[in-house]
């Protein structure tokens, strides 16, 4: 059972490009959740999702970012028109997790952006 | 809104001493409690969790944790830290409100083992 799988592993992009970031969950895992670390910081929540459903997105910027995690295929954070200021390493973590029982989350690997 | 304080920033301990780390989080109900270590350039691990029972919790690589309720704590231990221990610690939360499924990290303790 291959863990979460996160790619690319590095990404640089110009500034005002776009980043896309994916996530394979564990297998069996419907549930994604992405992170963002900044330097010299703790992980902070961006969102949560389901299998087409947003279910918690309130970590996430009101601008340039969005997240899906559709029917079939990967997990994907999108980010608009980059700004320096989102250089970070991005998390992506997935959970079997049925409400109201207690499991763990799985970090991937993650994905380190630089915006130059 | 739950969150989690990491006092320590940046210890550094010799090999085989002692080590504490503390973390203290802000949530009045109930919590899953988990240490996740990082080490450089990679992802994170989980070192241990609480769900319930036993408040002292043991994990990986001779880590444990004990849960103290009324102090709102949940301090990381190990008797003799290795130079290989040398990572980031994060201590993270999840309240457990319906549909509350996200983790809360606090900054992270950076340890530096100095053989």
């Amino acid at each position: 059972n291959a863990g979460v799988m996160q790619n690319p592993r590095h990404l640089v992009r110009r500034r005002g490009q776009e980043a896309r970031l994916r996530c394979s969950p564990m297998k069996g895992h419907s549930h994604v959740y992405w992170y963002r670390q900044l330097p010299e910081e703790g992980l902070k929540f961006m969102v949560y999702l389901q299998k087409e459903n947003i279910i918690d997105e309130s970590g996430m910027p009101k601008e340039r970012f969005s997240a899906e995690f559709p029917k079939e295929g990967p997990s994907i954070l999108r980010i608009q028109q980059v700004v320096r200021g989102d250089s970070a390493a991005y998390f992506c973590a997935s959970s079997p997790r049925d409400r109201g029982s207690n499991t763990e989350a799985f970090f991937g690997q993650g994905t380190r952006l630089t915006v130059v | 809104a739950q969150s989690v304080s990491q006092h320590n920033h940046h210890v550094i301990l010799s090999e085989a001493a002692s080590l504490e780390l503390g973390c203290n989080y802000s949530y009045g109900g109930t919590v899953n409690l988990f240490w996740y270590v990082q080490y450089p350039g990679q992802h994170l691990q989980l070192l241990l969790k609480y769900f319930s029972g036993d408040p002292l919790v043991k994990g990986i690589k001779g880590f444990e944790a004990e849960f103290i309720k009324s102090k709102f704590s949940f301090n990381l231990r190990k008797p003799s830290v290795q130079w290989s221990d040398t990572a980031e610690y994060f201590c993270a939360v999840n309240a457990l409100n319906f549909g509350n499924e996200k983790l809360t990290f606090g900054t992270g303790t950076r340890l530096t083992i100095i053989p």
